[in-house]
């Protein structure tokens, strides 16, 4: 079984520039979601997609990140502009459903804005 | 104001004896656990869960204790394996009825098994 898939990698880009990151979950998972994980912090939760639809974007900064999810498959996250606290790693996680508990994290894409 | 929290970056260990990593909670409404184990480049990957009407769940080498009274829970390894040298995340768990389950991560431990 094909595991959470993102890219790219790794994106090194300057303030104010735009980027956007792909993520393509597990094949069957309704559920997908979006962290920022920062040196040395935990994953914060910035979106969560039920099928296409929106559950949670509470945590997400609205003014410069967007997401999308448009055939509740695959996903895109965008940051424009960015800003230098946005250099993270970003993870696209997906799940079964919203019940469970487990979630199937993609490596993930190393942002480093300067 | 982190609702989970792993007071200790790292710890060492020496192989073959036992790694307890350990996570606090402030949140009463958690109702699930997990420990994620992330090697570098890697994205995390689900270790083992609990239950909050459970204070033990164990596989193999790994057991997670839950103290509910102490808001506490802990993840013992062994016996402790140079391979298991990663970073450990403690997450838990509430339900929403908008969301469904919704994870909130510690800061994470470093774990070094030494040979």
């Amino acid at each position: 079984e094909a595991g959470v898939a993102q890219s790219p990698r790794y994106k090194i880009i300057e303030k104010r520039q735009s980027v956007a990151f792909w993520c393509n979950p597990i094949s069957g998972h309704a559920t997908l979601y979006w962290y920022q994980q920062i040196l040395g912090q935990g994953p914060k939760l910035l979106i969560q997609f039920q099928n296409n639809g929106v559950v949670d974007d509470s945590q997400l900064p609205k003014d410069r990140f967007s997401a999308e999810r448009l055939k509740g498959v695959d996903s895109t996250l965008k940051i424009q502009p960015a800003k230098l606290e946005d250099s993270a790693v970003y993870l696209c996680a997906s799940s079964l459903g919203w019940s469970s508990g487990e979630l199937f994290f993609g490596e993930g894409s190393r942002l480093t804005v300067l | 104001d982190q609702q989970v929290k792993q007071n200790s970056p790292s710890l060492s260990v020496q192989e073959g004896r036992i790694s307890i990593l350990n996570c606090d909670y402030t949140n009463s409404m958690f109702d699930y656990f997990l420990w994620y184990k992330k090697y570098p480049a890697e994205g995390p990957t689900f270790l083992i869960s609990i239950s909050s009407i459970k204070d033990k769940n164990e596989d193999g080498r790994f057991t997670v204790f839950l103290n509910k009274s102490a808001k506490h829970l802990s993840l013992h390894i062994v016996p402790s394996q140079p391979g298991d040298s990663a970073v450990y995340f403690c997450a838990a768990s509430s339900f929403n009825n908008n969301a469904g389950n919704m994870l909130t991560f510690g800061g994470g431990t470093r774990l070094m098994v030494k040979p």
